[in-house]
């Protein structure tokens, strides 16, 4: 158990729609970063917060957006949803926003768009 | 912008083979981690390394950091069936708090 707690482990749902998927980090992390993995691939790194405040973007749709909240869990949203956006979805946390240190992953959000 | 090439894609081998995996970048790395993959489960942590020319040990795991910290490797001896899953690597991005993902090396134990 790496103590990070994604939720919900299974979505399904229409092309158009709009899903929003929930991160709390492991305890004492600040930091929480969201990867999206499509099968058999590898992390595509979407976006990290640290304490609030928005630290690095990757290859993130405008259709996708996210935030960190005071108590430090994180949403991602998705909104517009195509076939293509059906992956994996993890979110990852460390201690600080310095990627010295070791990411501890959630068990992912799988997202089927049908 | 920095990349890191990670081969083989794949690897099929026989239990009790052994099974390395490589990653490669062009530029200085300040870091490298390690991290494994089961089938339908999340990345792990494995390993981090450092300094230039580090060699760290885990069981039948050896992890190498290359003299110029340029790349690194990850040797697997005589493989179990345990050991079956995707080994990324992962480097730091100096310019923003990212790392930066290999494409992964899946091991495949052949039946």
């Amino acid at each position: 158990d790496s103590g990070v707690t994604q939720t919900p482990k299974h979505l399904i749902t229409a092309t158009g729609q709009r899903v929003t998927l929930r991160c709390s980090p492991r305890s004492g992390d600040l930091s929480v970063y969201w990867y999206q993995q499509s099968l058999d691939q590898g992390l595509q790194f979407l976006i990290h917060y640290y304490n609030g405040e928005e630290r690095a973007k990757g290859n993130i749709l405008e259709r996708f957006s996210a935030q960190q909240f005071p108590d430090l869990h994180s949403e991602l949203n998705l909104s517009s949803l195509e076939l293509g956006d059906s992956a994996l979805y993890f979110c990852a946390s460390s201690v600080d926003e310095g990627t010295h240190q070791p990411q501890h992953f959630g068990d992912g959000t799988r997202l089927s768009i049908l | 912008g920095q990349q890191v090439m990670q081969i083989p894609q794949y690897q099929h081998v026989q239990e009790g083979e052994d099974f390395t995996t490589y990653c490669n970048s062009s530029t200085t790395l300040s870091n490298i981690q390690w991290y494994k993959q089961r089938p339908g489960g999340h990345p792990v942590f494995l390993i981090q390394l450092v300094k230039s020319g580090e060699v760290k040990k885990q069981k039948r795991l050896t992890f190498q950091f290359g003299e110029a910290k340029k790349n690194s490797s990850l040797h697997i001896t005589a493989t179990q069936t345990t050991d079956v899953g995707t080994y990324f690597c992962a480097v730091l991005r100096d310019s923003n708090y990212q790392l930066i993902w290999g494409a992964g090396t899946k091991l495949i134990i052949k039946p």
